[in-house]
């Protein structure tokens, strides 16, 4: 089984562009997270989507967006970079549910490291 | 607030011996779940073990095993037989139920694994 893919590995650009991350979930999952893994910050919960529906959306941002396609594949836009958006993006997917049981673990990607000069 | 904590920025350990790597949380919700994670340089992050906050037992996966103290708000993270692989950040996380869905993540501990 496939786990979870994002592309591109690597992503430079500079202050002010705009950045596309991609995440393609584990087959059967409907849920794709994003995270942000900044030096110093830690990781930080950035969105959760469910059947192309934002449902939870952590401290960022507007100008941090996202979507999710039909079949569950993801996007997170983050518009007018700032030089402090260089971190390792994360995606991470599981199985729908609110229960919080181990048939919801998240189970990430390699991430995107986004450089912003 | 919903929190957790890793005290250990840097953990050690002889390969062949057992460690482990603490874990503190704070919540109010009665249902919760907790997770570990491996990171290796590449970046990725592992599963590696869940306990439920219902669960008698504490959990066990291969040579990780969750020591589960609900009064005391921990869940340490045993790593039995460390082999040179296991070297990575670990990162403990909390998730509440209710649909948040959100892993709350501590700030990792290194641990480096010594021939």
């Amino acid at each position: 089984e496939a786990g979870v893919t994002q592309s591109p590995t690597h992503l430079i650009k500079t202050r002010g562009q705009q950045a596309t991350l991609r995440c393609s979930p584990i087959s059967g999952h409907t849920s794709v997270y994003w995270y942000q893994q900044a030096l110093g910050l830690g990781l930080q919960f950035l969105l959760w989507y469910d059947e192309g529906e934002e449902r939870n959306r952590g401290n960022f941002p507007p100008r941090f967006s996202g979507r999710q396609f039909p079949n569950y594949s993801s996007e997170l836009n983050v518009n007018a970079l700032e030089l402090e958006d260089s971190a390792l993006y994360l995606c991470a997917s599981s199985r729908p549910g609110t229960s919080g049981g181990i048939q919801e673990t998240q189970y990430f990607g390699p991430g995107t490291r986004l450089l912003v000069l | 607030a919903q929190k957790i904590t890793q005290t250990q920025p840097g953990m050690f350990v002889q390969e062949k011996e057992a460690v482990t790597l603490d874990c503190t949380y704070d919540t109010s919700d009665p249902s919760y779940g907790l997770f570990w994670y491996k990171q290796p340089s590449s970046g990725e992050m592992i599963f590696l073990i869940y306990q439920g906050s219902y669960d008698q037992q504490n959990a066990t996966e291969g040579r990780y095993s969750l020591n589960f103290q609900k009064a005391r708000k921990s869940a340490n993270l045993v790593i039995s037989a460390s082999q040179l692989g296991d070297s990575a950040m670990y990162f403990c996380a909390m998730r509440l139920s209710g649909g948040y869905n959100k892993l709350i993540f501590g700030a990792g501990t290194r641990l480096a694994v010594h021939p």
